[in-house]
């Protein structure tokens, strides 16, 4: 079974801070990754997703990811954040061939003014 | 265009009630799910649908049940309500896999 690890529970940014938010997933075949964003009160958004191809992938709002495979690791950048960017961010797998999403615990990200 | 539409936002139980969360999409997404979001542990799939007239269990199915009624439809019910059921209820629904499209959310409270 799949499984994904966002090692940062919590975060506190100033504003123009730059922002990485790890994300590591176990799983040994090919796989569909995602980052999704939880703006408060709100439903999950789509921020980006990696299916095939450069692994550098660019979404929305200026934030990108880097998928490097060797390390089973999918994080999530922005080189200067906003105080809107303040939310809760999910790292999310699912096995290409599979139909289950799988999500991380979550990063709660505060960015102060 | 509605996307993925879920009812009640809000509901509060007493133990022991029953109730039916309902989703509906209007996308013609073969795949449909239902995960429960708790604080620190992200979002757990309880069960899904791959296509129409499939269910299958998640990671926590336990005191729950559902019903693929068509394929715009996938509905979850909760047969004896507990306090541990708590939660605020997110349904999906995806095309094989290449994007999960997430409804408002039903925020549950059992007391």
């Amino acid at each position: 079974a799949q499984s994904v690890s966002q090692h940062n529970h919590h975060v506190i940014l100033s504003e123009a801070a730059s922002l990485e938010l790890g994300c590591n997933y176990s799983y040994g075949g090919t796989v569909n990754l995602f980052w999704y964003v939880q703006y408060p009160g709100q439903h999950l958004q789509l921020l980006l997703k990696y299916f095939s191809g450069d692994p550098l992938v660019k979404g929305i709002k200026g934030f990108e990811a880097e998928f490097i495979k060797s390390k089973f690791s999918f994080n999530l950048r922005k080189p200067s954040v906003q105080w809107s960017d303040t939310a809760e961010y999910f790292c999310a797998v699912n096995a290409a061939a599979g139909n289950m999403l799988t999500f991380g615990g979550g990063t709660r990200l505060m960015v102060k003014p | 265009n509605a996307g993925v539409t879920q009812t009640p936002k809000f509901q509060v139980l007493k133990t022991g009630q029953s109730m039916t969360l309902q989703c509906a999409q209007d996308m013609n997404h073969n795949s449909m799910y239902w995960y429960r979001q708790d604080p620190g542990m992200g979002l757990r799939l309880i069960y899904y649908s791959a296509s129409e007239g499939t269910t299958d269990k998640g990671e926590v199915p336990n005191g729950y049940n559902v019903s693929r009624l068509n394929k715009r439809e996938f509905s979850l019910r909760l047969e004896s309500a507990a306090p541990s059921q708590t939660s605020v209820y997110f349904c999906a629904s995806s095309l094989n896999n290449y994007g999960y499209t997430f409804g408002s959310g039903t925020r549950l409270t059992v007391v």
